[in-house]
């Protein structure tokens, strides 16, 4: 119930081509789905996230797609760059009440952008 | 503006040894966490502190424990290492309590238990 399933575990494509990354999770308390990027030697930094409430979301050239119904939100890269390399963790949390968080992580996806 | 700062980046212990690490937010941050990433995986979440109180834990042994200082810097110790507590440490700090404001991660501290 706790679990965020993410695939796929790594992801070879062509620089400007559009990188998929799915996730899906169990537990329908879940209201906060972020992605994180992490780059080697240096801690995950925040891309984009969204709430259950939209369908999807946009940032620049990053936008996650979420299916409610279906329990599953992916991560689309447009015309993805050699600097996107890196790893791709999707998360999810809850609201605990009162001041708690905590972040479920999924397992990552090692993305690699060709030239 | 200095983010999320740990310390040490990197430490070697043994079996049984103790180990302290350190964290240091954001200016301004009142809410630490605690993340651990083993090899090939996503952060575990270890404990979320806010305001000096312990306000999350995760599913983690005793030998695990934190504490947040008045000045909102924050320490993690294990006890009676084991080989699989080699890992990366995370901390992370953030401006509200919980998780749907932004958690910002510092780089770690590589530990690895011979």
């Amino acid at each position: 119930q706790q679990q965020v399933k993410q695939s796929p575990q790594s992801l070879i494509v062509q620089k400007g081509g559009i990188p998929i990354i799915n996730c899906a999770y169990e537990n329908t308390a879940f209201d906060y789905f972020p992605w994180y990027q992490q780059f080697p030697g240096k801690g995950p930094a925040l891309l984009i996230a969204i709430r259950p409430d939209v369908s999807e979301k946009k940032e620049g050239r990053f936008t996650i797609s979420f299916n409610k119904s279906a329990k599953q939100f992916s991560l689309h890269i447009m015309d993805s760059q050699p600097g996107d390399s890196a790893t791709y963790f999707c998360a999810a949390s809850r609201n605990y009440g009162g001041a708690t968080n905590k972040l479920i992580f999924g397992t990552g996806t090692l993305l690699a952008v060709q030239p | 503006d200095a983010g999320v700062t740990q310390s040490p980046t990197h430490l070697i212990k043994t079996r049984g040894q103790h180990v302290t690490l350190r964290c240091s937010p954001i200016s301004g941050h009142k809410s630490v966490s605690w993340y651990q990433q083993v090899l090939g995986q996503g952060p575990q979440f270890i404990f979320q502190y806010y305001e000096k109180e312990e306000r999350g834990r995760g599913n983690f042994p005793d030998r695990f424990s934190a504490r947040q200082f008045p000045n909102y810097s924050s320490e993690l110790n294990v006890n009676a290492l084991l080989l699989g507590d080699s890992a990366l440490y995370l901390c992370a700090s953030s401006l509200v309590s919980r998780a749907t404001g932004e958690l910002f991660f510092g780089e770690g501290s590589r530990l690895t238990v011979l």
